[in-house]
């Protein structure tokens, strides 16, 4: 099984400010995934992360992964108010063997940007 | 265009009674996936199906049922055994493990 545990749960920040959400998880994955999602919404694929020290950005988002850590990040670079939302990460163990894909939720970062 | 499809938006059940949420998906995906959420919480897993006439129980699969009669479709019954259905339910696919797609979701409310 995998663990992944974000933090923090719960972000408030003023718009023009940069975080880091962190994402850590417990054993091996293969590759890491990150999703938005608004209220009442589906989930929307933002990155996926496939090897150590790999880096995407998309906008005022970015997002690293350290395989050797278990550590995922999503940085927010000069926030605005249309990324408030709830950010996810999501991984599967690298052996997926009887697990058949299944992903692995972090409980969420619940992100509000104020002016 | 290809994707899932979930049906309906919104479901309302009373007490006792079962209710079934239809997934559908036409991306030639072959696994397929039931996950419920909770406010403040993550995705949990319920059901998942990676071949027709297969599946394997979740994380919380007791109060709920699959079927996977058909490579496109994945309905989820909850039944009355599931004490406290009210959620957000998603459906979800993927293609070897990979290349996931959610569909919009189904929020059940029990009256």
């Amino acid at each position: 099984e995998l663990k992944v545990e974000q933090n923090p749960l719960f972000l408030s920040m003023q718009e023009g400010k940069n975080y880091t959400i962190y994402c850590n998880y417990s054993t091996t994955s293969d590759r890491l995934y990150w999703y938005r999602q608004d209220p009442g919404k589906s989930l929307e694929s933002l990155f996926v992360l496939l090897s150590n020290g790999a880096v995407k950005q998309e906008g005022r988002l970015m997002a690293s992964l350290d395989t050797k850590a278990r550590l995922s990040t999503l940085h927010i670079t000069a926030a605005v108010h249309d990324l408030s939302a709830t950010y996810f990460c999501a991984g599967h163990p690298a052996d997926r063997g009887s697990t058949l894909g299944r992903l692995y939720f972090g409980r969420g970062t619940q992100l509000t940007v104020w002016p | 265009d290809g994707g899932i499809t979930q049906s309906p938006k919104y479901l309302f059940r009373k007490e006792g009674q079962n209710v079934t949420l239809s997934c559908e998906q036409n991306l030639n995906h072959d696994a397929m996936y039931w996950y419920r959420q909770d406010p403040g919480q993550g995705l949990r897993l319920i059901y998942y199906s990676q071949i027709v006439n297969d599946f394997q129980k979740g994380d919380i699969a007791e109060g709920y049922s699959v079927s996977r009669e058909k490579k496109e479709s994945f309905p989820l019954t909850v039944t009355s055994a599931q004490k406290n259905p009210t959620a957000f339910y998603l459906c979800a696919s993927s293609k070897l493990g990979r290349f996931y797609t959610f569909g919009s979701g189904t929020r059940l409310t029990v009256v």
